[in-house]
């Protein structure tokens, strides 16, 4: 089965640096790659995703990369705000499989 | 409206109680999920039904039960409670073409704390 590692455990960063979280993924079958965001008591929400014929994703602040060939992906932050504090699951899965895998999480503190 | 929803929000509860935690959702997903996290917040799944069949089943010991009345319920009933069971417990739906079409919706999560 998928196997997904995430590093590092834990980030701390100053307000306004950038944030970068990385996974990687053990199935080369795996296609879809979902980034949650998980507050303080509250559920995880999904953040941004990527599908395996695509790179690099943007939306606004964050970012995805993918590598196919390495078997890794990454989640990058810019100009972090203490409200982007909270910890951060990579997940991988392959379309059409209602099985995800998560990693074990990134828990992102931003300093102000 | 809550699109996942799950009750009790809360449970505290001896060891070698029965209880229940139920889920629904209202988004016409075909696929749900249970999710155990534990302390360190790893989230692992136990339990997948599509189409209120069961399709994953992880080492879950069987004290654990899940059953889908229908597609937009999936409840979890846990036998002989131990210490060991208190996390939260995170429900989840998905639409057609599983996780890795959309991505999950999750639930609010259920603490579960054994004493």
């Amino acid at each position: 089965g998928e196997n997904v590692e995430q590093h590092p455990s834990t980030l701390s960063v100053q307000e306004g640096d950038s944030a970068v979280i990385k996974c990687t993924y053990s199935d080369s079958a795996s296609n879809y790659f979902p980034w949650y965001k998980q507050e303080l008591g509250k559920r995880p929400q999904l953040i941004i995703d990527i599908r395996s014929n695509v790179g690099e994703k943007k939306d606004q602040r964050i970012a995805v990369t993918l590598n196919k060939t390495a078997k890794h992906f990454s989640l990058h932050i810019t100009e972090t705000q203490p409200e982007d504090s909270a910890v951060y699951f990579c997940a991988a899965s392959i379309h059409n499989n209602n099985d995800m895998r998560f990693g074990a999480g990134t828990r992102l503190t931003v300093k102000p | 409206d809550t699109a996942v929803s799950q009750t009790p929000k809360y449970l505290v509860t001896q060891m070698g109680n029965d209880k229940s935690i139920k889920c629904e959702q209202n988004l016409g997903h075909d696929t749900m999920y249970w999710y155990k996290q534990d302390s360190k917040k790893f989230l692992k799944i136990m339990f997948s039904y599509n189409n209120k069949e069961l399709i994953i089943n992880e080492t879950v010991p069987n004290r654990f039960s899940p059953k889908s009345p229908d597609k937009a319920h999936l409840n979890l009933h846990i036998n002989s409670l131990e210490l060991g069971d208190s996390a939260v417990y995170f429900c989840a739906s998905s639409q057609e073409g599983g996780a890795g079409d959309y991505g999950y919706t999750f639930g609010s999560g259920t603490r579960l704390t054994v004493v």
